[in-house]
């Protein structure tokens, strides 16, 4: 069984650029979860995605977007950076959409805007 | 609101201690997990305890879900025990998971 992987781990890019982050789910999860964590906060959720489709968003500005393969994996992308959008990007994997199951993370993308 | 608070913020302990993080949710708030965050940055699986209490090794947790808390017990702790515990819960709509604002552990040799 292969667990929550992420990519790149670490990335710097420059303000108003765009960025794309990728996470691979937990084999038999059909649920990904994003979130930001900034420094000396607990994360925050960005958006859920089941079945290949949006499934609830947290409160952030449609710039950040995302996507849900057919194998499960999925993208985050952030387009015109800002710098406050520096921060740990954390992915979870989970069994069914909204259902209260055990989510497992990823080992994080520490995005630095410059 | 939606709430989860975690007590205390920031813990000091010399190698050998016990301790007790606790963890307040609100109504809307159920089904917790328990995380403890490498110096790397990723969320550890401790526990997830919708009610009752759960044993790995050294380490316990309790909740109860009818008053709101969950507590988490570090026994004869060790140095690799310190970073960051973040307990969580789901928000009843929507499949989010509320994080409190964590505990940061540090056992000293």
């Amino acid at each position: 069984e292969t667990g929550v992987t992420q990519s790149p781990t670490h990335l710097i890019k420059t303000r108003g650029q765009q960025v794309t982050l990728r996470c691979s789910s937990q084999s038999g999860h059909n649920t990904v979860s994003w979130y930001q964590q900034a420094l000396g906060q607990g994360p925050q959720f960005i958006f859920q995605y089941y079945r290949e489709e949006e499934n609830g968003r947290g409160n952030f500005p449609p710039r950040f977007s995302g996507l849900q393969f057919p194998n499960y994996s999925s993208e985050l992308n952030v387009n015109a950076l800002e710098l406050d959008d520096s921060a740990l990007y954390l992915c979870a994997s989970s069994l069914g959409g909204t259902a209260f199951t055990e989510a497992f993370f990823g080992q994080g993308t520490r995005l630095t805007v410059v | 609101g939606i709430q989860v608070e975690q007590s205390p913020p920031d813990l000091i302990l010399q190698e050998g201690a016990n301790s007790t993080l606790r963890c307040n949710f609100s109504d809307s708030v159920n089904n917790l997990q328990w995380f403890h965050q490498n110096p790397w940055g990723q969320l550890i699986n401790l526990f997830y305890i919708p009610s009752g209490t759960k044993q790995n090794g050294r380490l316990s947790a309790t909740t109860v879900a009818t008053e709101r808390y969950s507590l988490l017990y570090i026994s004869s702790s060790q140095t690799t025990d310190s970073g960051v515990y973040f307990c969580a819960g789901f928000y009843n709509q929507g499949g989010k998971l509320i994080f409190g604002q964590g505990t940061e552990l540090s056992v000293k040799p």
